[in-house]
Formats: structure tokens, sequence, C-alpha cells
């Protein structure tokens, strides 16, 4: 069964650094969406991505945030200088046509922790 | 605007008892309403999904009923055992292709034998 794949499970880094969390979203999918969970909080939405630019993001995702889709298959966020409130499990994931009901599939996630 | 509200956790239930788990929302339009599950260590997984009014979702025992006058959709299931132990999160999309998936909380169901 096609699936989500993200990289890596966990990440720790220092305040100040750049980090890239990569995706693997499924192959013939169309949308592709990073959230966060905040430990103890709720999946929060950060950003869309659809035919190659974004198509909405939150207010979470401020200039410190970007999105790359570099080549046919990787779908990467890129946090520019992580703040220890970064720390969360982000997830990726990714829809066919985005019709009513789509399902979303996600990844298992990356736990970013920044210290 | 969109918004999510689900009860608080966690429930912890003994094997075979009866579960609900409420899920409010506000929504312009009609919207889709789903929920997601995610077993320990793992992703968020779509249990099941509902988008129109009256419909109802199911899947591996669990129930969930699209209703607008209520603005409910509440996760039901008659016997629950140790593997439905999770994480349980409402949420819903308005229906614009793309649009994002808007979450609830989250309620942590603990199952014991």
């Amino acid at each position: 069964e096609p699936e989500v794949t993200q990289t890596p499970s966990h990440q720790v880094t220092q305040m100040g650094q750049e980090v890239i969390l990569r995706c693997v979203p499924i192959s013939n999918h169309l949308y592709f969406y990073w959230y966060r969970q905040i430990l103890g909080q709720k999946v929060e939405f950060l950003v869309s991505f659809y035919n190659n630019e974004i198509s909405e993001k939150s207010e979470i995702f401020d200039d410190q945030f970007s999105v790359e889709r570099p080549d046919g298959s990787n779908f990467t966020l890129k946090i520019r200088s992580t703040k220890l409130e970064d720390s969360a499990m982000y997830f990726c994931a990714s829809t066919t046509n985005g019709g009513e009901g789509t399902e979303a599939f996600f990844g298992q996630g990356t736990r970013l922790t920044v210290v | 605007g969109n918004s999510v509200t689900q009860m608080e956790g966690p429930v912890t239930l003994s094997e075979e008892a009866f579960l609900t788990i409420n899920c409010t929302y506000t929504a312009t339009g009609y919207p889709s309403l789903f929920w997601y599950v995610q077993y320990p260590g793992e992703g968020l997984q779509l249990l099941l999904k509902a988008t129109k009014a009256d419909d109802k979702g199911s899947n591996k025992g669990f129930e969930a009923t699209y209703r607008k006058e209520t603005t409910s959709f509440h996760l039901e299931k008659g016997s629950v055992q140790v593997s439905d132990s999770a994480v349980y999160f409402c949420a819903l999309t308005p229906n614009q292709a793309g649009t994002a998936l808007i979450f609830g909380k989250g309620t942590t169901l603990s199952v014991s034998s």
C-alpha cells in the first residue's frame, strides 16, 4: 500500500540552526501539506502546496519557514533559524484531487527537538 | 471561522465497554467531517468520514453520524478492545479542493483488559 514517508524520524538541533525536514508524498497525489503538533496540543496546519507553489498557509508559517519540491518526489520543510518553540512533531500529508471528503494520508512524523 | 471542539481526555475504559468521544464543530458552509486515529509511535490514519448531513461513517466497529442540527460528529464504539488504545482526532475540511484539515485537540483513549 502506498504511504507517505518522512525523514528523519527524530532530529535534535541547536537554537538558531537551520533544519530541513523531508517527506516523500504518495506518487500520484497532487496536494501536499505540513502540519505540526506541539506536545500535548492540537495538530496545527502550517502550509499546503499545489502545482509547485504554496496554495494556503497559516499564521504560524512565517518568514522562518519555507517549503520546496526540489524534484518529482521530495517535499521539504525548512526552518531557517530554529527557536525553542519550534520543538514539535511535524507531519507531512498528501491528497489526490482535494475534492469533497478527500482522505489525507499522513507520514509518521519527524520529532524536532530544539535545544 | 472554522473550528473543532472535542472532549478532553484521557478516557480510560475496560475492555468491552461502550465508547463515546464527543466532537462539535463550527463551520461556514457544509464541511466534510473526519475522525483520525494515532496509534502509539505511528502517524495519523483516517478512521472514518462523512461528507454530508445525516451520513454515517463507520470502520472497525466505530461509527459517527454527521448531525448538522447539532453541529456534531460524535465517535462511538459498542465494545472497545485493548488494541483501540490510541489518540483520536476529530477534524473537518471546508469542501474546497486542497483545503487543509482543521483538527480538534485529540482525545487519548486507554483500554485495559
